[in-house]
Parts: structure tokens; C-alpha cells; sequence
């Protein structure tokens, strides 16, 4: 079993939907949780970061830890077809350098 | 411009032939770390390096090689490729506090071992 579980999708949703990624993670020592978004053809790029339980949010985005449940959450409003990409949750705090991440949603947003 | 850059970008080659792919970052960044992406498996760290001449194995380092001899680059070494090597590599480099920091990856390298 991997330590961070993510639904591959893919997920197809209508422009302006509330869109809601999850993933799950089985080890406790995780604390710091990460959202990546990867568009087609390149790599990674961060867009949540948070730190043990609680919520952030940065714009049209709300990323959600739940460390009672070992549940993560990104939710985006008023989704944009900008948005369709893939999705990958990832934790770390385990090992100094380590990044565990998880399988990645494919996410497309149609106008 | 800020950017990791990887070299090369696509390879298609033979079990057996070693077989090196280049990173370089220029944002003086001290932690790097390669990745490998397969479908329905995500993104697996291969090695990391916390800074020049620190290097660790991460979830599947098996038959690859790194080395960290200079701040700006880190190669990924195959020394002897096989097929279930086939995968699409990422390089990605931060600033100190390792992954925990916003990390800039590469744009990828394809790799076909046949």
C-alpha cells in the first residue's frame, strides 16, 4: 500500500463547478502537506502548502488537512478550464529530503 | 530566467548501454532531488542531496547512481538500463529546508530503455 493514496480520476467537470481532490496518507509522522498541479508536458509546480491540521486558502484555491482522518484536501472555486491539469498531493516531515507523493488526479475543467 | 534544465529531453535506448541525464539549476539552490513518474504509480523519489557531496536514497533508488559534486548540477546515472527503467524522470531543486520548500522542477525526460 502506498503511503499517500490519491483517485486517479480522471474528473471532468463543467466551467464554474467547485472541484474537490483528495487523498489519504497511512503514516503519522507526516506533517507537512503539499499540493503540486502538473499541466501537460511539464513539470510540477507547487501550489498549496500546509503545515499539520487546519485549512489555507490562496485565491480561487483551499487546501484542507485532516490529520485525525490522515485526509487531504485541495478544493478549487469557480473552476476555469486554465485549471485542467493533473493533481498530485504529496507529504513530507518523515525524513529530512524525503517527499512522498501521491498517484495524481487528472482534472478537466470544460467550458 | 530561473529554471531547471535537463538533458536530454527524450532518449530512446538499449538494455545495457549506460546511460547519464543531466540537471542543472541556476537559483544557487542547495537541495535537489530526481523523480521518476509512471502511470498509476505518480511521482517515486529516487535520490536526493541535501547539499554538495550529501546524497540519500529515496523511495527507489535501485539501479540508479547520483553523484553531487558541484551545487549547480546533478546527474542521474543508470549504469546498466533496463526496461522496467522506462520512465519519465523529473529533476527538481530548492532552497534549503529540502522538499519542504516550494521546489522547481525540470521540464522531464523521457526515457525508453528497450
Amino acid at each position: 500500500q502506498k503511503e499517500v493514496e490519491q483517485d486517479p480520476g480522471p474528473l471532468s467537470v463543467p466551467e464554474g463547478a467547485i472541484v474537490s481532490l483528495n487523498c489519504t496518507y497511512s503514516n503519522s509522522a507526516f506533517q507537512y502537506f503539499m499540493w503540486y498541479r502538473q499541466y501537460s508536458r511539464k513539470g510540477p509546480e507547487l501550489l498549496m502548502y500546509t503545515y499539520s491540521s487546519g485549512n489555507k486558502e490562496d485565491g480561487r484555491f483551499t487546501a484542507q488537512v485532516d490529520k485525525s482522518s490522515k485526509y487531504i484536501s485541495l478544493f478549487i472555486r469557480d473552476s476555469q478550464p486554465s485549471d485542467s491539469a493533473t493533481y498530485l498531493c504529496s507529504a513530507g516531515g518523515t525524513s529530512y529530503g524525503k517527499l512522498t507523493f501521491g498517484q495524481g488526479t487528472i482534472l478537466t475543467v470544460h467550458p | 530566467e530561473a529554471q531547471v534544465t535537463q538533458n536530454p529531453r527524450y532518449l530512446i535506448t538499449v538494455t545495457g548501454k549506460k546511460l547519464t541525464v543531466t540537471c542543472s539549476q541556476n537559483m544557487n539552490h542547495e537541495y535537489m532531488s530526481w523523480y521518476r513518474q509512471d502511470p498509476g504509480l505518480g511521482l517515486r523519489q529516487i535520490y536526493y542531496s541535501m547539499n554538495v557531496e550529501v546524497t540519500d536514497k529515496g523511495d527507489v533508488p535501485e539501479g540508479y547512481k547520483v553523484s553531487r559534486k558541484e551545487k549547480r548540477n546533478f546527474p542521474l546515472i543508470l549504469e546498466s538500463p533496463s526496461p522496467n527503467q522506462t520512465s519519465l524522470y523529473f529533476c527538481a531543486s530548492s532552497f534549503r529546508g529540502g522538499p519542504l520548500q516550494p521546489q522547481h522542477f525540470g521540464d522531464g525526460t523521457r526515457l525508453s530503455i528497450l
